[in-house]
């Protein structure tokens, strides 16, 4: 497809257990995002990328959140030892440039529940 | 503080009754004002870019507008099927990392 895809759709894990989330952005966008959103809100950046360089970080919430695009092209959100306040959307995005002010292209979002 | 703020939270309307969502934001060295669509169960859609004070952008229904500290999205004689929340982002500082407003819940009803 044309978009930007995103696996599993729906996650469910137990506290404790690793995750691992996958985002295949549009194809040639050098730039991938991922976002983190609560019900209700908005959503919240998580980290970027620029190819398979790792640009900022600087939204991850802990050390058990770990991001990977090795390749600069799929791209991969790995929790450890999930919570449960780790239940929430998680979205990635992407854009073509690097230059900045160019729209972010959404997927649908991993919805993620913890037991 | 880079902050945005949507109001308001939700808006009800009768189908054609006109209104307006605003996105107010304090955030340094703006270099985009993003409004996103996005439907429950789905990735916010892109509707619009704007960049400098005083831009105006519109596609059938929606128009947007933007001033130094806040934006604007106008909703003439809206349908059922644009009930959807209604999201604002900006863009700021060296990367491309977006700040998003709680956004606004849209009803129209028929």
């Amino acid at each position: 497809g044309a978009g930007v895809s995103q696996s599993p759709r729906y996650k469910v894990a137990k506290r404790g257990q690793d995750v691992a989330l996958r985002c295949d952005p549009i194809s040639g966008h050098v730039s991938l995002f991922w976002y983190q959103q609560a019900l209700g809100q908005g959503p919240e950046f998580l980290t970027y990328f620029q190819n398979e360089a790792q640009l900022d970080k600087s939204g991850l919430p802990s050390d058990r959140f770990f991001a990977e695009r090795p390749e600069g092209s799929v791209s991969t959100l790995k929790i450890q030892r999930t919570q449960q306040e780790d239940s929430a959307v998680y979205l990635c995005a992407s854009s073509f440039g690097t230059g900045g002010n160019q729209p972010q292209h959404f997927g649908d979002g991993t919805r993620l529940s913890i037991l | 503080e880079d902050q945005v703020t949507q109001s308001p939270e939700a808006l009800r309307l009768q189908e054609g009754e006109s209104s307006s969502l605003n996105c107010s934001y304090t955030v340094s060295g703006l270099r985009g004002l993003f409004w996103y669509r996005q439907d429950p169960g789905k990735g916010p859609e892109f509707l619009f870019t704007l960049y400098s004070a005083g831009e105006e952008k519109e596609k059938e229904r929606l128009k947007a507008t933007l001033t130094k500290k806040e934006s604007f999205l106008h909703i003439t004689a809206p349908k059922p099927e644009d009930s959807a929340t209604y999201l604002c982002a900006v863009q700021a500082g060296d990367f491309n990392k977006f700040y998003f407003g709680s956004g606004t819940k849209l009803n129209v009803k028929p």
